[in-house]
């Protein structure tokens, strides 16, 4: 079974710096995306950024970009000049491509950015 | 498209209550995931629907968990009877076919006193 973990329950960053958040994941497939959700306090769950397993050129999206190590099944969020509104919780998912299409969270980090 | 609506959004009962949650998708979705949001568990996926049909429950707690969708556009989640234990913060999402995205509804936070 797939499984994700996220190490960091908390962490903090100073409005402007950047901050790293790590993700790894478990899995015997090879097709696969994973992701990073974003929920504010409002308790909505944003898309931050996806990746296919596929591809090996990371993917970015304006500040947030991730680093993606296959063979070491790991998956960490990279939020660059971090800002206020950044201030959430953040999820790492999972989800297969071989016939179950699930989508498996791990724990969460809880991200606060300080002014 | 609206989204995904939950409703209610907040949901507080007595412990032995029954408690339905319910979820309409976003249209032309083949997929929902129900999944409860605790401090100490983060989101855990309680089942999830293909086209209607239950595809996997394996992390439906209890018996005393059920889920349904008698049509693609909406879902319930019942818990009967409910337990203090069961409070939680229940999300229900859709994806279409192959999807990429998973998209949420707002969540019902539900006490259980």
């Amino acid at each position: 079974a797939q499984t994700v973990t996220q190490s960091q329950p908390e962490m903090s960053v100073q409005e402007a710096e950047t901050v790293t958040l790590s993700c790894t994941y478990d899995t015997s497939e090879n097709n696969y995306y994973l992701f990073w959700y974003k929920q504010p306090p409002s308790r909505q769950m944003i898309l931050v950024i996806r990746q296919e397993a596929y591809k090996q050129q990371n993917a970015t999206e304006n500040r947030f970009s991730v680093n993606f190590q296959k063979a070491a099944k790991s998956f960490s969020l990279k939020i660059s000049d971090s800002q206020l509104g950044d201030t959430a919780m953040y999820f790492c998912a999972f989800m297969s491509l071989s016939g179950t299409y699930k989508y498996i969270f791990g724990t969460g980090t809880r991200l606060k950015v300080l002014a | 498209d609206a989204g995904v609506i939950q409703s209610p959004r907040h949901e507080v009962t007595e412990m032995g209550q029954e408690v339905t949650l319910r979820c309409k998708p976003i249209s032309g979705h083949d997929y929902l995931f129900w999944y409860r949001q605790t401090m100490m568990r983060g989101l855990e996926l309680l089942i999830y629907f293909n086209n209607n049909v239950p595809i996997d429950d394996s992390g439906m707690p209890e018996d005393r968990f059920s889920a349904k969708m008698p049509n693609a556009s909406f879902s319930t989640l019942k818990i009967q009877p409910s337990e203090p234990r069961d409070s939680a913060v229940y999300f229900c999402a859709s994806s279409p076919y192959r999807a990429t995205e998973a998209f949420f509804g707002q969540g019902t936070r539900l006490t259980v006193v």
